[in-house]
């Protein structure tokens, strides 16, 4: 059975960083990119980041460019997003998800963690 | 940046009937276009990808259809557990976008 757990949300003050992280299982990690997914609260669905299967090659919205960055961990079946220089605006769920397919470019998500929850505000 | 255009907003409908999504892309993006169902409290889950094709378990009533820049998610026959949240979403190209949403609620 696919298993993503992010954990590492919380409460942080504007210009703080916070690492989310998401333990995967269940299928291999090895073979797949994987990608974070926000969601503010009340509010559609924001793509923020993806990362192929070898971690050599990284993908960001605009807004979260320059500040996040997102890493993999393959021997841990883990993946990161380093988040940086937060702002009120970066406030959300955030999900980890994997795509439907491996061995290329299936940027859509069959799987999704239960989401781990960023605030930013003093 | 593909920008994805959902239509209605809202859909108010009842059970057992035909609903109709439209997600409009600013680009052609070929086939590459997925749709999702997402309720409260929950994650998003994946019900079509490529368009038109059914992602594992998705019952038969949820089909697909379209390419380039006009796509459409059709509810054949609504059932009570269909009422929720639909985004589209494309992967033709860096960065991934989601359409804002379509909410069919229950009339």
């Amino acid at each position: 059975e696919v298993q993503l757990l992010e954990s590492g949300g919380g409460l942080v003050q504007p210009g703080g960083s916070l690492r989310l992280s998401c333990a995967a299982s269940g299928f291999t990690f090895t073979t797949y990119g994987m990608g974070w997914v926000r969601q503010a609260p009340g509010k559609g669905l924001e793509w923020v980041s993806g990362l192929s299967d070898s971690g050599g090659n990284s993908y960001y919205a605009d807004s979260v460019k320059g500040r996040f960055t997102i890493s993999r961990d393959n021997s841990k079946n883990t993946l990161y997003l380093q988040m940086n220089s937060l702002r009120a605006e970066d406030t959300a769920i955030y999900y980890c998800a994997k795509p439907f397919r491996d061995y290329g470019d299936y940027w859509a998500f069959d799987y999704w963690g239960q989401g781990t929850l960023v605030t930013v505000s003093s | 940046e593909v920008v994805l255009t959902q239509s209605p907003a809202t859909l108010s409908l009842s059970p057992g009937e035909r609903a109709t999504l439209s997600c409009r892309a600013s680009q052609n993006v070929n086939r590459y276009l997925a749709w999702y169902q997402q309720k409260p409290g929950q994650a998003p889950r994946l019900l079509i990808y490529d368009a038109s094709n059914r992602a594992t378990g998705i019952p038969a009533r949820f089909s697909g259809s379209g390419s380039g820049t006009d796509f459409t998610l059709t509810i054949s026959s609504l059932e009570p557990e269909d009422f929720a949240v639909y985004y589209c979403q494309h992967r033709s190209s860096w960065p991934l976008t989601f359409g804002g949403g379509t909410k069919v609620d229950i009339k």
